[in-house]
């Protein structure tokens, strides 16, 4: 079965750091872009991160960036997401999910077909 | 960024009714839209993405629409299993934004 688990949640001090780890298993982990997804207590879906296949491009939503580092190890079918000078407001379930996408004539139609169940982080004092 | 702007927020059913839900966009974005399925303490579950295409093993009952500006996600005959909230994404350009969500509940 294609399957994401992530690692790494937990509770944190303001101004820590943590690293999630997402596993992938069953498909060919480095052919796939991967992204990082949030969600806050309550609140709704924030795409935080993604990487293509190789690590040689990343992408990242303005409120983490210089803050968060996505990177891979497709040796050991890994994403990673570092997370430095954590504040409350980053708070959230950290999800994991492989890009898919297909071509539609000229045109190549991204998705995300396959989402780990998540990993808790929580930033408190 | 583009912001996705979804309406309902939130839509009271019953099981067999019909409910559509919009999501709009701030700026055109072809057909880059994806529907995702959230229940409660689970993980997102794409249904559809092309803004219409549907993924492999969703129920027909799913069904999306729309180009530029204007998408439709609408269920025909809701089933128990549907009451959910959905969220429309973005793809046309980083960052790949969200709308803020659809609860459907049960009436």
């Amino acid at each position: 079965e294609v399957q994401l688990v992530e690692s790494g949640g937990g509770l944190v001090q303001p101004g820590g750091s943590l690293r999630l780890s997402c596993v992938g298993s069953e498909f060919t982990f480095s052919s796939y872009w991967m992204t990082w997804v949030r969600q806050a207590p309550g609140k709704g879906l924030e795409w935080v991160a993604n990487i293509k296949h190789d690590g040689s491009e990343k992408y990242y939503v303005d409120s983490v960036r210089g803050q968060f580092t996505i990177s891979r190890d497709n040796a050991k079918n890994s994403l990673y997401l570092q997370m430095d000078s954590l504040r409350a407001e980053d708070t959230a379930v950290y999800y994991c999910a492989r890009d898919n996408g297909l071509w539609f004539g000229p045109y190549y139609y991204y998705y995300m077909d396959v989402w780990g169940k998540g990993t808790t982080v929580t930033v408190s004092s | 960024d583009i912001q996705l702007t979804q309406s309902p927020s939130f839509v009271s059913a019953s099981v067999g009714d019909r409910v559509t839900i919009t999501c709009r966009a701030s700026q055109g974005i072809s057909s880059y839209l994806a529907w995702y399925q959230q229940k409660p303490g689970k993980a997102p579950k794409l249904l559809i993405y092309a803004a219409s295409t549907l993924q492999s093993g969703v129920p027909s009952r799913f069904s999306g629409s729309g180009s530029g500006t204007e998408f439709t996600l609408t269920i025909t005959s809701l089933q128990p299993e549907d009451f959910a909230t959905y969220y429309c994404q973005q793809v046309n350009s980083y960052p790949r934004t969200f709308g803020q969500g659809t609860k459907l509940e049960i009436k």
